[in-house]
């Protein structure tokens, strides 16, 4: 059972330009989280997405940032016009029964 | 704002020494939850105490948690080099108990010298 899959793991942008991460959860899970981490910090949370569905996306930024969790395919999270304060490490997970959570080893975004 | 804040920090000690990180929250919560982050990489679930327990076990991990000072202990007893890496508590608040949603705190970063 392959664990959490993030990629790219690590990708450069250029200010303005658009980044999309992916992330295919664990099989059988239903429940995506997205985090952002940056440096010596802990994890800060974006959004949590079912099958289909946006349920909590109170710590998404109002602009530039989506999320999406198709019914088929990857969860994609999308940064739109990046700017260099973006740069962060972005982590996704997954949960069966949305206790116990299972991570990805994180995307690095690097905007010059 | 910050749920958790871990202390200390940081943290050093020699392989065979006991490690102790504390976690304090802020609101009321379902349970609570501490991960091990290794640098560069996603976080590994370490072990979970519900709000109605004080103490949980597993293996040379010990939990305690006190909802009513709302902290929490995390013990590794005879640490090794292996354990060195950063420890994050993360509670999930009452509020938020039907989205799965955790709040992490800063964490503590563990070097165990070997």
């Amino acid at each position: 059972n392959a664990g959490v899959m993030q990629n790219p793991r690590h990708l450069v942008r250029r200010r303005g330009q658009e980044a999309r991460l992916r992330c295919s959860p664990m099989k059988g899970h239903s429940h995506v989280y997205w985090y952002r981490q940056l440096p010596e910090e802990g994890l800060k949370f974006m959004v949590y997405l079912q099958k289909e569905n946006i349920i909590d996306e109170s710590g998404m930024p109002k602009e530039r940032f989506s999320a999406e969790f198709p019914k088929e395919g990857p969860s994609i999270l999308r940064i739109q016009q990046v700017v260099r304060g973006d740069s962060a490490a972005y982590f996704c997970a997954s949960s069966e029964d949305i206790e116990k959570l299972f991570f990805g080893s994180g995307t690095q975004l690097s905007v010059l | 704002s910050q749920q958790g804040e871990e202390d200390p920090q940081a943290l050093s000690i020699q392989e065979g020494e006991n490690a102790t990180m504390n976690c304090s929250y802020k609101t009321s919560i379902n349970n609570l939850q501490w991960y091990r982050q290794n640098s560069g990489r996603g976080l590994v679930h370490l072990i979970l105490i519900r709000s109605n327990e004080r103490e949980k076990h597993s293996g040379r991990l010990r939990v305690t948690l006190d909802t009513s000072k709302k902290s929490s202990s995390l013990l590794i007893t005879a640490s090794r080099a292996a354990d060195t890496a950063s420890y994050f508590c993360a509670t999930r608040p009452s509020s938020s108990s039907n989205t799965g949603k955790l709040i992490f705190g800063q964490g503590t970063t563990l070097q165990v010298k070997p």
